[in-house]
């Protein structure tokens, strides 16, 4: 069973859009949820996290809505380049075990010229 | 420079073989991990350790085993018993305590033919 559930799997958007992926969990013991990129062969690294004691927090063009009563979170880039394409993945960790991540299934983002 | 080096990036094996995959770190982390990532289904945890000749099973241990002998290194060995050893794998690590990011290696390619 899949801690976190990400949504969509794929996403095309317009150069200059928005891009918008949503994450959602079950566990309320979850005390810090993490976004991270990844680009093609390469490994992951993170892009921006955020913990439940804040609604949302924003590094450039990236921001992180956080409903903790919904137990959601999204990620949203806004002004969407070509050199976003890559695939997205969020993840959340345990209160008591922080060093256990559980990853989403991951959403791969393609921004058209 | 500091870092997370997996060697080699692309292995290829003969079913039936056990191999090796290196992953050395030098940025005195505590916390090193495992995962395999699939097409589609994002990054599943094999093992993690959080101390030096301590390690845990993650989701999908099963057909791998790993060593935590020095604090910069966290071999993983897949053996014949995985039924299906084809994928890329990922090595992590990050400082033990408190909300921290994993780090991510380049990744090792593994193919069995």
């Amino acid at each position: 069973q899949q801690q976190v559930k990400q949504s969509p799997q794929s996403l095309i958007v317009q150069k200059g859009g928005i891009s918008i992926i949503n994450c959602a969990y079950e566990n309320t013991a979850f005390d810090y949820f993490p976004w991270y990129q990844q680009f093609p062969g390469k490994g992951p690294a993170l892009l921006i996290a955020i913990r439940p004691d804040v609604s949302e927090k924003k590094e450039g063009r990236f921001t992180i809505s956080f409903n903790k009563s919904a137990k959601q979170f999204s990620l949203h880039i806004m002004d969407s380049q070509p050199g976003d394409s890559a695939t997205y993945f969020c993840a959340a960790s345990l209160r008591y075990n922080f060093n256990k991540f559980y990853f989403g299934s991951g959403t791969k983002l393609n921004v058209k010229p | 420079d500091g870092g997370i080096t997996q060697s080699p990036k692309y292995l290829f094996r003969k079913e039936g073989q056990n191999v090796t995959l290196s992953c050395e770190q030098n940025l005195n982390h505590d916390a090193m991990y495992w995962y395999r990532q699939d097409p589609g289904q994002g990054l599943r945890l094999i093992y993690y350790s959080q101390i030096v000749n301590d390690f845990q099973k993650g989701d999908i241990a099963e057909g791998y085993s790993v060593s935590r002998e020095k604090k910069e290194s966290f071999p993983l060995t897949v053996t014949s018993a995985q039924k299906n050893p084809t994928a890329f794998y990922l090595c992590a690590s990050s400082p033990s305590t408190g909300y921290n990011e994993q780090f991510f290696g380049p990744g090792t390619r593994l193919t069995v033919l």
